[in-house]
């Protein structure tokens, strides 16, 4: 079994912040990690993935994140935050030989000018 | 360069109507889902494919169906609509066995059942 953990539903940062965005998983297997990105109106967008090897992936739009196995954490951030950064993020987990994807019920990031 | 498209983008229903929501993916993936999208709880899987011709359920699958006779397509069916079942449903996909392929989201479908 599986799950993910997203802490705090709404994050505001001011223009030109840190972002960070936390989550925490359970897996049983060595877990696969996925941030998603949706705007408003619109699907999920893959930002970035851990898979094996190095524990800090980049992704698009200058986010990234860190696997921490032994805080069982896939935090998100951005050094500097921009105003088109605003919409809602999903962490989710894979487990193992498992294709079904556990998602956190998501964080909303407000960024104000 | 279409990847997930789900029709129709929006639907109104009464009651005890029924409808199917169609997604088509053109990318040859293997597994097609089914999720439903509802304000703080995140996306809930509804049904699922892991290939032609196979469905299985998911953690949310009461009330719908799904078929997928085409690798291509995956319909999601509602017999008798219901209040509890307005949402925006979204379809994705995914290639291969390994876990570590991310699943494509299409753009969803939000649908009101009054």
């Amino acid at each position: 079994a599986q799950s993910v953990t997203q802490l705090g539903s709404h994050v505001s940062v001011s223009e030109g912040a840190l972002v960070l965005l936390r989550c925490n998983y359970s897996s049983s297997v060595p877990p696969y990690l996925f941030w998603y990105v949706q705007y408003p109106n619109q699907g999920l967008q893959l930002l970035l993935k851990y898979t094996t090897g190095a524990t800090l992936v980049k992704g698009i739009n200058g986010f990234e994140a860190e696997f921490k196995k032994s805080e069982t954490s896939f935090h998100l951030t951005k050094p500097s935050a921009h105003m088109s950064d605003a919409a809602e993020y999903f962490c989710a987990v894979r487990g193992g030989s498992n294709y079904k994807l556990t998602f956190g019920k998501g964080t909303l990031l407000t960024v104000n000018p | 360069n279409a990847g997930v498209t789900q029709t129709p983008k929006f639907r109104v229903l009464k009651t005890g109507q029924s409808m199917t929501l169609l997604c088509a993916q053109d990318m040859n993936h293997e597994y097609m889902y089914w999720y439903r999208q509802d304000p703080g709880m995140g996306l809930r899987l509804i049904h699922y494919s892991v290939g032609e011709g196979t469905t299985a359920k998911g953690e949310v699958p009461d009330g719908y169906n799904v078929s997928r006779l085409k690798k291509q397509n995956f319909l999601l069916g509602l017999e008798s609509a219901a209040p509890s079942q307005t949402s925006v449903y979204f379809c994705a996909s995914s290639s291969g066995t390994a876990s570590n392929q991310p699943q494509h989201f299409g753009d969803g479908t939000r649908l009101s059942i009054l």
